[in-house]
């Protein structure tokens, strides 16, 4: 059973450039999250989808944007780079709102902006 | 505004004894608490969990205890392995969204 994938791995972008992230949930799994990780801010929510709506969004401006299509396959974009955006950028899938079960991460994005 | 806390970024211990992993949250109306685990270069990788109705969830060595009324949250790992060493993140949920705190640095010295 595949994991999920998240696409590519690494990325090094220039500021003011905008950036599209990939994830491929588990096979079935309908609920799509985002989490911007940084050194000492732990995970921060940046959104969740489910069924291809955003159900939460997390305290992020503007730029930070994300869809879901209908195989669950999610994008995030980031427009207007800033230095500050560089971080480890997590995708997490669930069935659907058993939060007893946690989510299932994948590998993240290593997003480097310069 | 950190709903969720671990006050700890580093901690070891020897193989063979137990590890304590601490975390504090601040709003009362999470319902559900999770340890996560995560190694350099993956994703956090979950552990076990805890509704706010128990106290206690046990599995394998790895027991999670609930203090409500402290609003306190700690993983107890017995006995510690050197393939603990990771790093540990406590979250907790209110409807559809997880906060997490800003993880702990387990070191299990062999």
């Amino acid at each position: 059973k595949a994991g999920v994938t998240q696409t590519p791995r690494y990325l090094i972008k220039t500021r003011g450039q905008q950036v599209t992230l990939s994830c491929s949930p588990i096979s079935g799994h309908r609920s799509v999250s985002w989490y911007q990780q940084t050194p000492g801010q732990g995970l921060q929510f940046l959104f969740e989808y489910f069924s291809e709506t955003q159900r939460n969004k997390g305290n992020f401006p503007g730029r930070f944007s994300g869809r879901q299509f209908s195989n669950s396959r999610s994008e995030m974009n980031v427009s207007t780079l800033e230095l500050g955006d560089s971080a480890l950028y997590l995708c997490a899938s669930s069935l659907s709102t058993i939060q007893a079960y946690g989510y299932t991460f994948g590998s993240g994005t290593r997003l480097t902006v310069v | 505004d950190q709903q969720v806390k671990q006050n700890s970024p580093s901690l070891s211990v020897q193989e063979g004894r137990i590890s304590i992993l601490n975390c504090d949250y601040t709003n009362s109306m999470f319902d559900y608490f999770l340890w996560y685990k995560k190694y350099p270069a993956e994703g956090p990788t979950f552990l076990i969990s805890i509704s706010s109705i128990k106290d206690k969830n046990e599995d394998g060595r790895f027991t999670v205890f609930l203090n409500k009324s402290a609003k306190h949250l700690s993983l107890h790992i017995v006995p510690s392995q050197p393939g603990d060493s990771a790093v540990y993140f406590c979250a907790a949920s209110a409807g559809n969204q997880f906060y997490f705190g800003t993880g702990t640095s387990l070191t299990v010295i062999p």
